[in-house]
């Protein structure tokens, strides 16, 4: 079935860049999405992507898609304290575009 | 501002009692969700509706109950027949549920807690 895969924790240096990995299953997605959860608020929308596309950038945040394997991830540059949250991945997938989510990646930045 | 808000932010129910929270935006959405957040397991889809006075089952949507009679607001019963009801419920919306991106906004979520 429709399944989307994340590790679960990260830990990076603040400047450093961060990297989220995300990989599903249904190739007929047509969007992929990421999303940012602070403690105790609503996920918040980062970016997404359409299936057509290798990349996306959008400032600190680039998007890069391997349809062949179904890889999908975040990367963050100059990681700050802020940036610590979990991190969403979602498919829009089948004929209904019903979200498909992962579990989220927990990112702790240390100074 | 337009948004989606979700009342109350925290709320407190004693075992065997409904509990309805609430879910407002005033995006012009079309479409609307609620899911459950538990610590590790990710969003659960509970129920989503695509228009007004329809809704379909989530994943999850057994002893849970909603309604869309107006498109700006769709809220969720929790009913007595939820064994595990304490969870942190997201509310969402996307302008439509097929076609485009139909990207979903998130609300800022309500946790319920059962005592």
């Amino acid at each position: 079935g429709e399944d989307v895969e994340q590790s679960l924790f990260l830990s990076v240096r603040e400047g450093d860049s961060s990297v989220i990995n995300c990989t599903y299953t249904d190739s007929s997605s047509t969007y992929l999405y990421w999303y940012k959860q602070e403690p105790g608020a609503g996920l918040q929308l980062l970016t997404y992507i359409f299936s057509n596309m290798d990349m996306k950038q959008d400032q600190r945040l680039t998007v890069l898609l391997n349809k062949k394997d179904k890889h999908l991830s975040l990367r963050i540059a100059d990681t700050q304290t802020g940036d610590s949250a979990i991190y969403f991945c979602a498919e829009a997938a089948g004929n209904n575009r019903k979200l498909i989510w992962g579990l989220g990646t927990s990112l702790a930045v240390n100074p | 501002d337009g948004g989606i808000t979700q009342s109350p932010k925290y709320l407190f129910r004693k075992e065997g009692q409904n509990v309805t929270l609430s879910c407002e935006q005033n995006l012009n959405h079309d479409a609307m969700y609620w899911y459950r957040q538990d610590p590790g397991q990710g969003l659960r889809l509970i129920y989503y509706s695509q228009i007004v006075n329809d809704f379909q089952k989530g994943d999850i949507a057994e002893g849970y109950s909603v309604s869309r009679e107006k498109k700006e607001s769709f809220p969720l019963t929790v009913t007595s027949a939820q064994k595990n009801p304490t969870a942190f419920y997201l509310c969402a919306s996307s302008i439509r549920s097929s076609g485009s991106s139909d990207t979903q906004y998130f609300g800022p979520g309500t946790r319920l807690t059962v005592l």
